[in-house]
């Protein structure tokens, strides 16, 4: 079955940088889009990014673009979110998702990993 | 303060019908299929309805979906204590070309 697993959460200084993996398994990883979303403490969902199944297309929420940067290796199953210039408002639970589409972008997150906390903190 | 609207709590006693609702706007809603999904604290949220009303394999079919204009709503039937839960409307939005997300629904179940 669907199986996300997220890893690289941890401490960070604020202006510091984190990368987030998250390793596939499954499914064929190399035909679905996958997604960062994130909820910090005691709120909702945030959507953060997405990229295509083949990695040529990327998009993000505005309030990460520019210091955050999503990227796959599909030889290696694996989306990474490469975090920028932390914020405190960056501290949150992220969860990478699969995208429903298959070999199309759905904008529909289905299967979820349990997430990776970030904590950014002086 | 999140693009879709849902309200912040729901309460059932066990076997009731609860009905969760999500608004949203002619970007969102209105041109794209909403999505539900199930989040417990320290979990993967699950989703529950995707399309508007449709249900992955595995979902009960105490759990439906519909959509009218740009709200969507989730009903629960037969209500379960196993359904208090966290439950999230999402949609795709074509003006801010991201996905998003209601505050979520806190379902307690009496």
């Amino acid at each position: 079955q669907v199986h996300l697993v997220e890893s690289g959460g941890g401490v960070v200084q604020p202006g510091r940088s984190l990368r987030l993996s998250c390793e596939a398994s499954g499914f064929t990883f190399s035909s679905h889009g996958m997604h960062w979303v994130r909820q910090a403490p005691g709120k909702g969902l945030e959507w953060v990014s997405v990229i295509s199944y083949d990695g040529n297309n990327e998009l993000y929420a505005d309030s990460v673009k520019g210091r955050f940067t999503i990227s796959r290796d599909n030889s290696k199953n694996t989306v990474s979110l490469q975090m920028n210039s932390l914020r405190t408002e960056d501290t949150a639970v992220y969860y990478c998702a699969r995208d429903m589409g298959e070999l199309y972008a759905s904008g529909s997150p289905d299967f979820w990993g349990q997430g990776t906390l970030v904590t950014v903190s002086s | 303060q999140s693009v879709l609207t849902q309200s912040p709590s729901a309460s059932g006693t066990p076997g009731q019908r609860v009905t969760i609702s999500c608004s949203g706007g002619s970007s969102n809603i209105g041109r794209n299929a909403v999505n539900w999904y199930q989040h417990l604290p320290g979990t993967a949220p699950k989703l529950l309805i995707y399309s508007n009303s449709h249900r992955p394999s595995g979902v009960p079919d105490r759990f439906s979906g519909s959509k009218s204009g740009t709200s969507g709503s989730l009903a629960i039937t037969g209500l379960q204590s196993e359904d208090e839960a966290d439950y999230f409307c999402a949609a795709w939005d074509d003006s801010l070309k991201g996905v998003v997300f209601g505050g979520g629904t806190k379902l307690t179940v009496l």
